[in-house]
């Protein structure tokens, strides 16, 4: 099956800096990748998501980009603000098996300092 | 729209002891699938099903049991609780097609003593 490795599992910014969390993927069939945010106590949201077809999707501070030959993708957040701080997660499936099972990396939790 | 519910929030059983938690969506959901969230794993796939009447397994389905009897309705047995079985569980539901967006429910805190 589909094994999703995500870092790091830590990451602490200065509020204003960029953070870039990486996820690898292991099932070159894998062609959907969403991310999800998960603040204390919360339950996950989607925040963005790409498809293999699109190398980059942005949604105004949030970018994710995609490397399909080396099974690898990023979730890059820009100006961080305080209530950016979360754990977010990166996931992976292959959406022609027509079951929508999201395979998990194993979470990233994001301190903004302000 | 309630989105996605699930009862209860909170719960404690002893070892060996068994219970349903309840998952229910109103978004006419063809999938829906149970997570297990630990610390520093992420979440794990439990059972899943695409339609009323069809589920299969995920990635961790020992002691759990799954139906999908309505569109509706999604409940996640335990079968003999075991410490082991102490989590976060979430379900979530999504369309099939197109729109795969998976909306989670809040979650259940289970504790097994």
């Amino acid at each position: 099956g589909e094994n999703v490795e995500q870092h790091p599992s830590t990451l602490s910014v200065q509020e204003g800096d960029s953070a870039v969390i990486k996820c690898t993927y292991s099932d070159s069939a894998s062609n959907y990748f969403p991310w999800y945010k998960q603040e204390l106590g919360k339950r996950p949201q989607l925040i963005i998501d790409i498809r293999s077809n699109v190398g980059e999707k942005k949604d105004q501070r949030i970018a994710v980009t995609l490397n399909k030959t080396a099974k690898h993708f990023s979730l890059h957040i820009t100006e961080t603000q305080p209530e950016d701080s979360a754990v977010y997660f990166c996931a992976a499936t292959n959406e022609q098996t027509g079951a929508n099972n999201l395979f998990f990396g194993t979470g990233t939790r994001l301190t903004v300092i302000p | 729209n309630a989105g996605v519910t699930q009862t209860p929030k909170f719960q404690v059983l002893k070892t060996g002891q068994s219970m349903t938690l309840q998952c229910a969506q109103d978004m006419n959901h063809e999938y829906m699938s149970w997570y297990r969230q630990d610390p520093g794993m992420g979440l794990r796939l439990i059972h899943y099903s695409v339609g009323a009447g069809i589920t299969d397994q995920g990635e961790v389905p020992n002691g759990y049991n799954v139906s999908r009897s309505t569109t509706e309705d999604f409940p996640l047995r335990l079968l003999s609780a075991a410490p082991s079985q102490t989590s976060v569980y979430f379900c979530a539901s999504s369309y099939r097609r197109i729109l795969y967006e998976q909306y989670f429910g809040p979650g259940t805190r289970l504790t097994v003593t």
